[in-house]
């Protein structure tokens, strides 16, 4: 069963720290997404990659940076945490193949405090 | 701006009630509308609508597409407490290669038994 999977369900971080959200996908999609969802605001995009060491930035990309070193995998770091950014994560991949579908992965719900 | 607006918010029916969610879209170069299901995890594929007029079903679910007016509905007959969830509509416009997908706030259905 092809997967995405996010390296935590649920984090605790105190403002100030450095966070890193980490997603790996098996399924050798080029395409990579990092959203937060916050009630009555839907998915917003942070940051995505469409190749190895490639980003762009998204709608709400400050505070954030993003990493891709290998194709499988795709980082998503705060650098320095703060209570704003207490949300829910979803990391995402797509590939041309599949007709640009996404798969999503289970969430990080991340809060700071 | 590229948009996609989903009505009605939230939602709260009775079982068996018939449901039926809005999707309205202002996108360049349109190629495709997905439709997915968040219950407590990942988002779900649910329907990808590419042609218009054409109506996709599974089981009690059904979605058409009406590309000269911009929108898309999403049917849900005969409603189960199991159809509780966020339903994400997004739309996908053909520019580039990059697969993002730009998507509505969500609309969150209760069903109450």
């Amino acid at each position: 069963d092809v997967k995405v999977t996010q390296s935590s369900r649920y984090l605790v971080k105190r403002t100030g720290e450095k966070v890193f959200l980490e997603c790996v996908q098996d399924m050798d999609h080029e395409n990579m997404f990092w959203y937060r969802q916050d009630p009555g605001l839907g998915l917003r995009l942070i940051y995505f990659s469409y190749d190895v060491k490639m980003k762009e930035k998204g709608d709400i990309p400050e505070g954030y940076s993003v990493s891709r070193e290998k194709k499988e995998r795709f980082s998503l770091i705060l650098e320095s945490a703060s209570t704003n950014q207490t949300s829910m994560y979803l990391c995402a991949s797509s590939s041309w193949h599949r007709g640009y579908g996404y798969t999503f992965g289970s969430g990080t719900r991340l809060t700071v405090v | 701006e590229d948009k996609v607006v989903q009505s009605p918010l939230s939602l709260v029916v009775h079982e068996g009630d018939t449901v039926t969610l809005n999707c309205s879209y202002e996108v360049t170069n349109f190629r495709s509308l997905l439709w997915y299901k968040q219950e407590k995890k990942a988002p779900t594929f649910l329907f990808m609508l590419t042609s218009s007029g054409i109506e996709k079903k599974s089981g009690r679910l059904s979605s058409i597409l009406d590309k000269k007016e911009l929108f898309s509905i999403l049917n849900i007959t005969a409603t189960q407490t199991g159809d509780s969830a966020i339903y994400l509509c997004a739309a996908y416009p053909s520019s580039g290669n990059t697969g993002k997908l730009i998507f509505g706030q969500g609309t969150t259905l209760q069903v109450k038994p």
